[in-house]
């Protein structure tokens, strides 16, 4: 089970922490990572991290104000969001993305929402 | 980047086959995943690498794969069908992309 939070409005520029509390499996065996959905719109892959953190990858869109980041030892992932934009407003779902590196998401969350708004 | 390509929309009458198509350069060499994501829901993985069914999923799902298209079949189409499905790969250079989706209808 994942569970998402920390979603909600957040002013243009303003940041945001999202966070992901993970259950049912052996997390620190897994790939984790965000996707998100605006409204009306399509999946976007935003990050991923590597079981022990050591790799992290992001969409360009979001490189350089996202960060992805784990504490295996509280079954958790977490998305850091700094200098939002309107256009990161969306649906933001948790998802086990398996154990091999070309792995299917396997697992997501119900998703937390992020308005970015003035 | 990557690019997958997906036709937005695919009607088909219950009881028939659906055919959800992506396309992407050279997508033969990349395994392909399938997302069903219906109205208000989270994303469902329907097929996993290319053409394996995760527990739970009805044999009338099936995926196959050619150099540059990959194909979703969804046989003796039901009502429950309809949805949102999404193609999804692995690029080399670390990231996930997903094809923009294919809305199927049942007639």
């Amino acid at each position: 089970q994942l569970v998402e939070s920390g979603g909600g409005l957040v002013q243009p520029g303003g940041s945001l922490r999202l966070s992901c509390a993970a259950s049912g499996f052996s997390f620190g065996a897994y790939w984790m990572s965000w996707v998100r959905q605006a409204p009306g719109k399509g999946l976007e892959w935003v990050a991923i991290t590597k079981q022990d953190g050591s790799e992290k990858y992001y969409v360009d869109s979001v490189t350089g104000r996202f960060s992805i980041s784990r504490d295996n030892a509280k079954n958790s992932v977490y998305l850091q969001m700094n200098n939002v934009r309107a256009e990161d407003t969306a649906l933001y779902y948790c998802a086990n993305a398996g154990a091999l590196r070309d792995d299917a998401f396997h697992a997501w969350g119900l998703g937390t929402m992020v308005t970015v708004s003035s | 980047s990557y690019v997958l390509i997906q036709a937005p929309s695919v009607s088909v009458a219950p009881g028939k086959t659906a055919m959800i198509t992506c396309g992407g350069k050279n997508i033969g060499d990349k395994s392909v995943h399938w997302y069903q994501q219906r109205p208000g829901q989270a994303p469902v993985l329907v097929i996993n690498h290319d053409t394996d069914r995760p527990s739970g999923i009805p044999e009338r799902f099936s995926g196959s794969k050619s150099e540059n298209t990959a194909t979703l079949s969804i046989s003796r189409v039901e009502a429950g069908d309809e949805a949102d499905y999404y193609c999804q790969v692995w690029d080399s250079s670390g990231d996930r992309v997903f094809g923009g989706g294919t809305k199927l209808t049942v007639l």
